[in-house]
């Protein structure tokens, strides 16, 4: 089976500006959930989703929104850029929504906002 | 809450001599504990998990975990260290009771294997 996959990989936008990042999960998995790893942080939870309802929210600010669509794909939006918004995104699936899953991670998407 | 603690930022280890990457939970119910690995510009990778069972889990590339519930631990061990073994390793724990919980990170350590 395919991995995970992320597009873009790599991002470059500047203040103000906001992205789509998309991330297509494995095929049978319906549970999507995104993090942002920055060198200091690690990584933080945004926020999770399965069968298409937001499950879990991390403590983020509103300028980060995500949906998953009825095919198990996600996208997550991140309005208004902030320097600090410069990290690597990282989305990860799981087959369902029990606790014992395993999460499996694409490569992820480098975002640089300058 | 839930929490994990590395408290290593940095291990370092010659190749061929056993290695140990140290990982603390606080959760207030049943922990599921996860270990992941990231190489340089790639996503992470899953090694292994304790859910239940036998506290010594055998995952992946011969990477090993010890759960010490008393201890509140969920080391990660190999027998002899490779220099490709060199990456970022992650300690994830989830909280297996009273519904369905997020997956929270530790920190993260980095490996290094001198030849």
């Amino acid at each position: 089976k395919a991995g995970v996959t992320q597009t873009p990989r790599y991002l470059i936008k500047t203040r103000g500006q906001q992205v789509t990042l998309s991330c297509s999960p494995i095929s049978g998995h319906r549970s999507v959930s995104w993090y942002q790893q920055t060198p200091g942080q690690g990584l933080q939870f945004l926020f999770e989703y399965f069968s298409e309802t937001q499950r879990n929210k991390g403590n983020f600010p509103g300028r980060f929104s995500g949906r998953q669509f009825s095919n198990s794909r996600s996208e997550m939006n991140v309005s208004t850029l902030e320097l600090g918004d410069s990290a690597l995104y990282l989305c990860a699936s799981s087959l369902s929504d029990g606790s014992t899953d395993t999460q499996y991670f694409g490569p992820g998407t480098r975002l640089t906002v300058l | 809450a839930q929490s994990v603690a590395q408290p290593e930022d940095q291990v370092n280890v010659a190749e061929g001599n056993p290695l140990t990457v140290k990982c603390t939970y606080s959760v207030s119910g049943n922990p599921y504990l996860f270990w992941y690995v990231q190489y340089p510009n790639r996503g992470l990778q899953f090694l292994l998990k304790y859910i239940t069972g036998d506290n010594l889990v055998k995952g992946s590339y011969g990477f090993e975990a010890e759960f010490n519930k008393s201890q509140t631990s969920f080391h990660l061990k190999k027998p002899s260290a490779l220099v490709s073994d060199s990456a970022l390793y992650f300690c994830a724990v989830r909280d297996g009771t009273g519904g369905y919980q997020k997956v929270t990170f530790g920190i993260g350590t980095k490996l290094q294997v001198i030849p």
